[in-house]
C-alpha cells in the first residue's frame, strides 16, 4: 500500500530563514506528487505539483520542490520565509496516469516568528 | 462557481443521528473526491466519482457511510447512525479531467458527534 511520510510535525523558524520540509513516499511505480498548504481558517490550496519532466518544480509564493526518485523524496524548500508562510503543509501523492484519490502525509505545522 | 463549496460548514450531531453533507464542485469538473480529516492528521481518501459513477469507494470506513452524485454534479455524503469516531472534517475536492489533474478542495464540513 502507498504511504507518505512527513518528517517534522512542527517547525518554528524566524523570518528570512531558509525552509526545507521533508517528504518521502512509498510506492513502486510512477507517481504524481503534490504539496498543499492550509493557511489558518482557509481551505487546502495547491502549492506545486510534479507529474513528469524536470524534477525541480516551482510553485507559488517562492516555493519549490525537488523530486529525487532514488530517494523516494519530494522535499519542499523556500530560501527566505515570511511571517505569512505560517500554515499547515501537506505532502501528497497518487499513482501516475490514473484518476485516484490522493494519499496525504500527516502534515507539518510551520510557525514563522516575526 | 468560483470554487468548491460545501455545506453545512459545521454540524453537531447526537450519536445515532444520520447526517448528510453536501458538496458543490467547480462547474464542469468531471471528477469528485471525498476525504476525511481527523484532528491533527492529513486527509484520508474516502471515495471517488467520475461524473455520476462511483468508481472507488475503498476508503469508506464502514457501511454506515454512503455517497452519491446522481446527476454528475452535486454530491452528498451520508453517514448513518453517527458514532463519536466519525467526528472529523469532511473535505470535498474536484478536478477538471479524468487523468493527471489537480484536485481543488472545498472548505470542508466540520462534524462533531456528541
Amino acid at each position: 500500500a502507498q504511504s507518505v511520510s512527513q518528517h517534522n510535525h512542527h517547525v518554528i523558524l524566524s523570518e528570512a530563514a531558509s525552509l526545507e520540509l521533508g517528504c518521502n513516499y512509498s510506492y513502486g511505480g510512477t507517481v504524481n506528487l503534490f504539496w498543499y498548504v492550509q493557511y489558518p481558517g482557509q481551505h487546502l490550496q495547491l502549492l506545486l505539483k510534479y507529474f513528469s519532466g524536470d524534477p525541480l518544480v516551482k510553485g507559488i509564493k517562492g516555493f519549490e520542490a525537488e523530486f529525487i526518485k532514488s530517494k523516494f523524496s519530494f522535499n519542499l524548500r523556500k530560501p527566505s520565509v515570511q511571517w505569512s508562510d505560517t500554515a499547515e503543509y501537506f505532502c501528497a501523492m497518487k499513482p501516475g496516469g490514473g484518476a485516484d484519490g490522493l494519499t496525504f502525509g500527516k502534515g507539518t505545522h510551520l510557525i514563522i516568528q516575526p | 462557481g468560483a470554487g468548491v463549496s460545501q455545506s453545512p460548514r459545521y454540524k453537531v450531531a447526537k450519536r445515532g443521528q444520520d447526517v448528510a453533507l453536501r458538496c458543490d464542485p467547480i462547474s464542469g469538473h468531471v471528477s469528485l473526491f471525498w476525504y476525511q480529516q481527523a484532528l491533527g492528521q492529513g486527509p484520508e481518501f474516502l471515495t471517488y466519482f467520475q461524473n455520476e459513477a462511483q468508481l472507488d469507494k475503498s476508503g469508506l470506513p464502514s457501511d454506515r457511510f454512503f455517497a452519491e452524485r446522481p446527476e454528475g454534479s452535486v454530491s452528498t455524503l451520508k453517514i448513518q447512525r453517527t458514532q463519536q469516531e466519525d467526528s472529523a472534517v469532511y473535505l470535498c475536492a474536484s478536478s477538471q479531467r479524468i487523468m493527471e489533474e489537480t484536485q481543488y478542495f472545498g472548505p470542508g464540513t466540520r462534524l462533531l458527534v456528541l
